[in-house]
């Protein structure tokens, strides 16, 4: 699976858009990219993924660039709740690639 | 989604003991997995844990240390043994519904564990 850099940590103001990077810049052709978040004192909670088109759903927007080497996942109006430690992974979708492997992930504290 | 349960949720141990931990989950899935989260770290694959026959372990762990069963679709054991400080960790289970078709995984909350 391709590796994924994002940056440590982030903070956003409650009620805006927080926007988190990732890079993937050797991510494969068949490769999707996966958002998971991990509030504290709790397992890891799944977001959204994608393959190359924008994706949308009632959590949060995954935006993949056209050459898929980086995407940004939009929390459009953060709350407290949404303070966390954001994970993004890169994983083929078939048969024999279900694990996951995890980086280091972005600690988003959201700020009242 | 499925319903993940782990028991314990939490547990303080003496060395050289072992903890046996449970995930049960509310429907039939197809894959579940044990992960290792150590403390401030991210979190690291254990194990493949496979109905009816051995685990499949990550580069790192072992049976001996990390036994694992699965006697059904829906419920798997991951026992720590002969723990030491080391072992403190949390342990989490996560399963997946459907083999395939891009189907994400789905986690329990974890145990915590420590050991004095």
């Amino acid at each position: 699976d391709a590796k994924t850099t994002q940056p440590p940590s982030m903070d956003c103001a409650e009620g805006r858009a927080a926007n988190l990077p990732c890079n993937h810049s050797t991510i494969s052709g068949n490769e999707y990219v996966y958002w998971y978040r991990q509030i504290h004192s709790q397992g890891p909670q799944y977001i959204i993924h994608g393959l190359k088109n924008n994706e949308t759903n009632e959590m949060a927007s995954l935006i993949i660039t056209e050459d898929r080497k980086s995407s940004t996942l939009i929390l459009p109006h953060a709350t407290l709740r949404d303070t966390a430690v954001y994970y993004c992974i890169v994983r083929l979708p078939n048969f024999g690639n279900e694990k996951l492997t995890f980086g280091t992930g972005t600690r988003l504290t959201i700020i009242p | 989604s499925a319903v993940i349960s782990q028991k314990p949720s939490r547990d303080i141990c003496q060395r050289g003991t072992s903890l046996t931990i449970q995930c049960q989950v509310d429907s039939q899935v197809t894959m579940m997995f044990w992960y290792r989260q150590q403390p401030g770290q991210s979190l690291t694959l254990i194990a493949t844990a496979n109905q009816g026959s051995e685990a499949t372990y990550e580069s790192g762990f072992v049976i001996d240390k990390f036994p694992i069963s699965r006697p059904n679709l829906t419920f798997s054991t991951l026992t720590v043994s002969n723990m030491s400080p080391e072992d403190s960790s949390i342990y989490l289970c996560s399963v997946v519904e459907e083999r395939g078709l891009n189907q994400p995984q789905h986690f329990g909350d974890g145990t915590r564990l420590s050991i004095l």
